[in-house]
C-alpha cells in the first residue's frame, strides 16, 4: 500500500519552463489537494478536486493548472515557471468531503527554478 | 475560514508532557478541530482530531474547551521523535484544511 505518491521528487528548471507534478493515491479518495511550502513558513493550498474530472482554487493558485482525469491521479502544471514558483510541493489526498476527513500527504517535490 | 492562532515555538524535556496550546475564537458550529505535525525533511502526518469532545489516540489526546474557542494537543512524554512542527487546523464541511504557521517543537535530551 503506497498511499500517495509524487513524482518527480527534485527537479530544476529554468524560468520559462514547463513541467508537471504527478501526484497519484492508491486508497480510492475522493478529495486531492496541492500544497506549497516555502522556507520558514506553513502550507498554502494551491488547488484542490472534490472528485474526478472537477477542480477548485485554493489560497494561491495563480501560474498553476491542475487536472483530474483520472480518480487516482491529480496533476499539478506550471505552464511558464518563475523563480517564484521555487517551494516544495506536497499533494495530499482524503476519503470524503466531510469536516472529519484526515489528510494523507506525500512526501513532496521540490522545485527550484532558476 | 476560520483562523487560529498559535504559539511560534515551545521546548519541552524528553519524557515529559507537552501542551500545545490553539486559539480559534471565530470557530463555526460544524468545524471539526485538526492537528497534523510535520518533521524535517517530511510531508505533514495526521496527530487527532475533534468536534467538541476530548479525544484520545495512541499518539496524543485533544483537549477541546467547552466553548470551542481554543483547544490544547497533548504529548503525554515527549520523545526526540516528536520534535516537529505541529499545526492545529479548522476543517468545515467544505472539507479544506488550510494550514497557519504552526508551532515549532523542540524537545531537549
Amino acid at each position: 500500500n503506497a498511499g500517495v505518491t509524487q513524482t518527480p521528487k527534485f527537479r530544476v528548471l529554468k524560468t520559462g519552463q514547463s513541467m508537471t507534478l504527478l501526484c497519484a493515491q492508491d486508497m480510492n479518495h475522493e478529495y486531492m489537494y496541492w500544497y506549497r511550502q516555502d522556507p520558514g513558513m506553513g502550507l498554502r493550498l494551491i488547488h484542490y478536486s472534490v472528485g474526478e474530472g472537477t477542480t477548485a482554487k485554493g489560497e494561491v493558485p495563480d501560474g498553476y493548472n491542475v487536472s483530474r482525469l483520472k480518480k487516482q491521479n491529480f496533476l499539478l502544471g506550471l505552464e511558464s515557471a518563475a523563480p517564484s514558483q521555487t517551494s516544495v510541493y506536497f499533494c495530499a489526498s482524503s476519503p470524503d468531503r466531510a469536516g472529519a476527513n484526515v489528510l494523507t500527504f506525500g512526501a513532496g517535490s521540490r522545485l527550484t527554478v532558476l | 475560514d476560520a483562523k487560529t492562532t498559535q504559539p511560534n515555538s515551545m521546548e519541552s524535556n524528553e519524557e515529559e508532557p507537552v501542551h500545545l496550546p490553539c486559539n480559534h475564537s471565530t470557530i463555526s458550529g460544524t468545524d471539526y478541530i485538526h492537528w497534523y505535525r510535520q518533521l524535517p525533511s517530511q510531508g505533514p502526518e495526521y496527530v487527532i482530531h475533534g468536534l467538541t469532545s476530548n479525544v484520545n489516540n495512541r499518539m496524543a489526546s485533544l483537549a477541546i474547551a467547552e466553548d470551542r474557542k481554543s483547544s490544547t494537543l497533548i504529548l503525554h512524554r515527549a520523545t526526540l521523535r516528536d520534535a516537529a512542527v505541529y499545526y492545529c487546523i479548522l476543517s468545515n464541511q467544505g472539507g479544506k484544511l488550510i494550514f497557519g504557521q504552526g508551532t515549532e517543537l523542540s524537545v531537549k535530551p
